[in-house]
């Protein structure tokens, strides 16, 4: 079993519509959480960080950790088709990034 | 602000060959984490870097190696490259927990 789940998709959705991506872990000294967006050919971008249980809230963005499910949300608000793109969720038990683990990535479609 | 640089983009080798990945972290980020991302496979991390030294590594055979430099840049390096090294290999930086990535430098062995 790996250690972070994340459901490949693809996922695909209207513009403007609500997108909820998840990923669960079994690790629960995970403590650290982040969502990086990948477009095809690049490098992960940063998109979301934070600290044990709770919500966080960046423009259209929200991720929300539950850490007694072990389970996190990435939450996209007024979809854009723009945002399609690879959702990769990822973890790490100390204060430094040192061996994030990492999700497989989401693949999200918005159609038009 | 520059963010993280990889060169080259693109590295074509033949199986057996050495290949030389580079990077340059963020400006004032001392630590360099090298990830390789497979097709299905998802991102691994490979190599940790951090005030020059090798601080952790990961699941990878011994002919993955690298170091890092006084200014903080960093080189990877891949002996007798095999066609299953064929990946897109990942640099980041960071202060403390929020890694940013480069982007990337894809290898084809063939």
């Amino acid at each position: 079993q790996k250690e972070v789940e994340q459901d490949p998709g693809p996922l695909s959705v209207p513009e403007g519509a609500i997108v909820s991506l998840n990923c669960t872990y079994s690790n629960s000294a995970f403590q650290y959480f982040m969502w990086y967006r990948q477009y095809s050919r690049k490098g992960p971008e940063l998109l979301m960080y934070t600290y044990s249980s709770g919500n966080k809230e960046d423009g259209r963005f929200t991720a929300q950790v539950d850490k007694s499910s072990k389970y996190i949300s990435l939450f996209i608000r007024d979809s854009q088709p723009s945002d399609s793109a690879t959702y990769l969720c990822a973890m790490t038990r100390t204060g430094t990034a040192s061996k994030l683990t990492f999700g497989t990535g989401t693949r999200l479609q918005v159609t038009l | 602000e520059a963010g993280v640089t990889q060169s080259p983009t693109h590295l074509i080798k033949t199986r057996g060959q050495q290949a030389t990945l580079r990077c340059s972290p963020i400006s004032g980020h001392t630590s360099v984490y090298w990830y390789q991302q497979a097709l299905g496979l998802g991102l691994q991390f490979l190599l940790w870097y951090d005030e020059g030294e090798e601080r952790n590594r990961g699941n990878f055979p011994p002919r993955f190696s690298g170091r890092q430099f006084p200014n903080y840049s960093s080189e990877l390096n891949v002996n007798a490259l095999e066609l299953e090294d064929s990946a897109l290999y990942l640099c980041a930086s960071s202060v403390y927990t929020e890694a940013f990535f480069g982007q990337g430098t894809r290898l084809t062995v063939v």
